[in-house]
């Protein structure tokens, strides 16, 4: 199985300031077709997971433009560019390219 | 807009079957694969399974060994997960998730409010 490395685990940001989460695979998630199959997501307090960000680099639909992601192989990184009050959560990344689909462990980002 | 809506909490004892339900509404279901996930107390999430979108091919995780079933109704745009023989690892959030996948790989674009099942004696 793939295994998915995420750090820092916990995370507190000043709002108006960046942050950055980190993602590692233990194999490439690069596919020949040239896509990244790595997204992130982040679970709210008390909701459902929510897709920010897809095959790597790509923006969920109504996800703000303040949030992107990076990376290719075995390296991917989130950032957000100026924290809000409403980014609070638990960011996971997970891949999509081979079964079983994994999960990273969860970056507990929160108001500093 | 789309919405999964599942069924609600369940307790079980070891050995019982489990069935969690997933509606879905607001978009064309037998054009979208299905995927369920879970989550333990504590734990990172976990894949489960994925059912195609005409429910002819499924494929779940080999850490199941075979308790699981996925299945959907597609008339009734309902998608199906059981699982046997539980155990009380099999405690958790279970997710159902849609596929916004382009057949290559996996995302999963909307998700299902979760249903708790706890197995106890």
């Amino acid at each position: 199985d793939i295994v998915m490395t995420q750090s820092p685990l916990s995370l507190p940001v000043t709002p108006g300031e960046p942050a950055s989460i980190s993602c590692r695979s233990s194999q490439s998630l690069l596919h020949s077709n040239g896509y990244n199959y790595l997204d992130w997501y982040v679970q709210k307090p008390g909701q459902s997971p929510q897709l920010l960000i897809y095959l790597g680099s790509d923006r969920a639909s109504g996800v703000p433009d303040r949030f992107s992601g990076s990376g290719s192989g075995t390296d991917f990184t989130l950032k957000i560019s100026r924290m809000e009050a409403e980014d609070v959560g638990v960011y996971f990344c997970m891949q999509g390219l081979q079964t079983p689909y994994t999960f990273g462990q969860g970056t507990k980002l929160d108001i500093k | 807009q789309v919405q999964l809506v599942q069924s609600g909490a369940e307790v079980k004892k070891p050995g019982a079957s489990l069935r969690v339900s997933c509606k879905t509404s607001g978009y064309i279901s037998a054009t979208y694969a299905m995927n369920w996930v879970r989550q333990a107390p504590g734990q990172r999430f976990e894949w489960v399974g994925w059912i195609s979108a005409d429910g002819e091919i499924t494929k779940s995780s080999q850490k199941f060994q075979g308790r699981v079933t996925l299945s959907r109704d597609t008339s009734a745009n309902i998608v199906y997960l059981q699982v046997n023989s539980l155990r009380s690892a099999d405690t958790a959030v279970y997710y159902c998730a849609r596929d916004l996948g382009d057949g290559d790989g996996v995302s999963l674009d909307y998700w299902g409010q979760g249903s708790l099942v706890t197995v106890s004696s």
